[in-house]
């Protein structure tokens, strides 16, 4: 069965340094989201991307994040300067749509951030 | 701001019994609903979705929603160990939308 892809699985940085996470959504997929979860809480959403821009982004998605769909395979999401407040599960989701499923959202596995 | 509202938990339920999970949201114009359910470390897998009144069943599982009193429940038939979990509930207003999740609810099954 088709699954959304993330790498690394765990990435430690210093704050201020720039990270980059990755994922490989499921082929067919056309529409691409970034969350976020700090341990312990909700998962929140960061930002949608559909047709090679983005579509939503929330407040937390400031001038520090970026998105980009280098290729046809990869979305990634970039941190420029990273803050300890950016230690979280950062977790990437693509879905498509069709009359008969609607829109849902697969979530890969996550990639652990942790900022020191 | 748009919330989706659960109970915490822990929810113990004994094995075989049915568990009922239940969820509020707040912006009426939500179109699409959710149940995932998360291990802990892990990512958030769907169980099922529902978009329309009433009640939706896939095995075990059974979604309900009533639009009017923005509700969102989730029965989970003959409780397995296996079904202990956080499960999520969360909505989505429009396609391509972000998904607004609520805090979750831990399950427990007791052996």
């Amino acid at each position: 069965e088709p699954e959304v892809t993330q790498t690394p699985s765990h990435q430690v940085t210093q704050m201020g340094q720039e990270v980059i996470l990755r994922c490989v959504p499921i082929s067919n997929h056309l529409y691409f989201y970034w969350y976020r979860q700090i341990l312990g809480q909700k998962v929140e959403f960061l930002v949608s991307f559909y047709n090679n821009e983005i579509s939503e982004k929330s407040e937390i998605f400031d001038d520090q994040f970026s998105v980009e769909r280098p290729d046809g395979s990869n979305f990634t999401l970039k941190i420029r300067s990273t803050k300890l407040e950016d230690s979280a599960m950062y977790f990437c989701a693509s879905s498509y749509f069709d009359l008969a499923l609607k829109e849902t959202q697969y979530f890969g596995p996550g990639t652990r951030l942790l900022v020191l | 701001q748009k919330e989706v509202e659960q109970n915490s938990g822990p929810l113990s339920v004994p094995e075989g019994a049915i568990a009922s999970l239940n969820c509020t949201y707040s912006d009426r114009g939500s179109q699409s609903f959710f149940w995932y359910r998360q291990y802990s470390g892990k990512s958030p897998e769907l169980i099922m979705f529902i978009y329309s009144n009433g009640d939706k069943e896939d095995g075990r599982f059974t979604a309900q929603l009533n639009k009017a009193s923005q509700y969102v429940s989730l029965l989970i038939r003959d409780s397995q160990p296996s079904d202990s979990a956080t499960y999520l509930c969360a909505a989505e207003m429009n396609r391509d939308d972000k998904i607004i999740f609520g805090k979750g609810t831990r399950l427990h099954i007791l052996p």
